[in-house]
């Protein structure tokens, strides 16, 4: 079974370039989360779909950030304009969302952004 | 959201038992206990999760007390592969609500 991917691996931009993050979770996966992770810190959730609905996006900054999931398959995260502070890998994760194994969400390996 | 207190390292040697504790006081009725490992450069792994008493798998056992305010990740048996990043999380039945923390780097020496 294919696990989480995501792409790309790693991205360097400067300042005030737009830049977006891709992911194709687990087929057949329901849910789909997207984190944060600062380096020397657990990951913070942004995002998080059920199907192609956003249910909690409470904690994404919206004036720069901005995320879709068409179909309820593979989503996109982008960001514009990127800033300084938003130098940190983020990742990708999915469940199946049917309640097996409530707290075990499967994660992609993360694309590591710097920005200059 | 429950938060949970791990140790933010911890050492041990090859072929020992290792424990992490976790306190998590204001732990819910309906909220699950789960572990995770993380290595570097990667996403995190499920290890396992547990409600109460204690839950075995091939990886690990979790032991939680009958007051559920604290939980116990046991290792056996550590290697060198094991060095890595251990969150402990408190979630509602359907996690839709993660908080990770900053997590316990376990150091395994030869």
């Amino acid at each position: 079974e294919a696990g989480v991917v995501q792409s790309p691996r790693y991205k360097i931009i400067e300042k005030k370039q737009p830049v977006a993050f891709w992911c194709n979770p687990i087929s057949g996966h329901n849910t789909l989360y997207w984190y944060l992770q600062n380096l020397g810190q657990g990951p913070e959730l942004l995002i998080r779909y059920e199907n192609e609905e956003a249910v909690d996006d409470s904690q994404l900054p919206k004036d720069r950030f901005s995320a879709e999931r068409l179909k309820g398959v593979d989503s996109t995260l982008k960001i514009q304009p990127a800033e300084l502070g938003d130098s940190a890998v983020y990742l990708c994760a999915s469940s199946p969302g049917d309640g097996r194994a409530p707290g075990e969400q499967f994660f992609g390996p993360g694309t590591r952004l710097t920005v200059l | 959201l429950a938060k949970t207190t791990q140790p933010i390292s911890m050492d041990s040697y090859e072929g020992q038992e290792v424990n992490i504790t976790c306190s998590h006081n204001n732990i819910a009725t309906n909220d699950y206990i789960t572990w995770y490992q993380q290595f570097p450069s990667q996403g995190p792994r499920f290890i396992i999760q547990g409600y109460k008493t204690k839950v075995t798998n091939e990886v690990a056992s979790l032991f939680i007390p009958a007051d559920r305010k604290s939980s116990t990740l046991s290792l056996p048996r550590v290697s060198l592969s094991d060095t890595a990043v251990y969150y402990c999380l408190v979630g509602k039945g359907n996690f839709n609500k993660f908080y990770f923390g900053s997590g316990t780097k376990l150091n395994v020496k030869p």
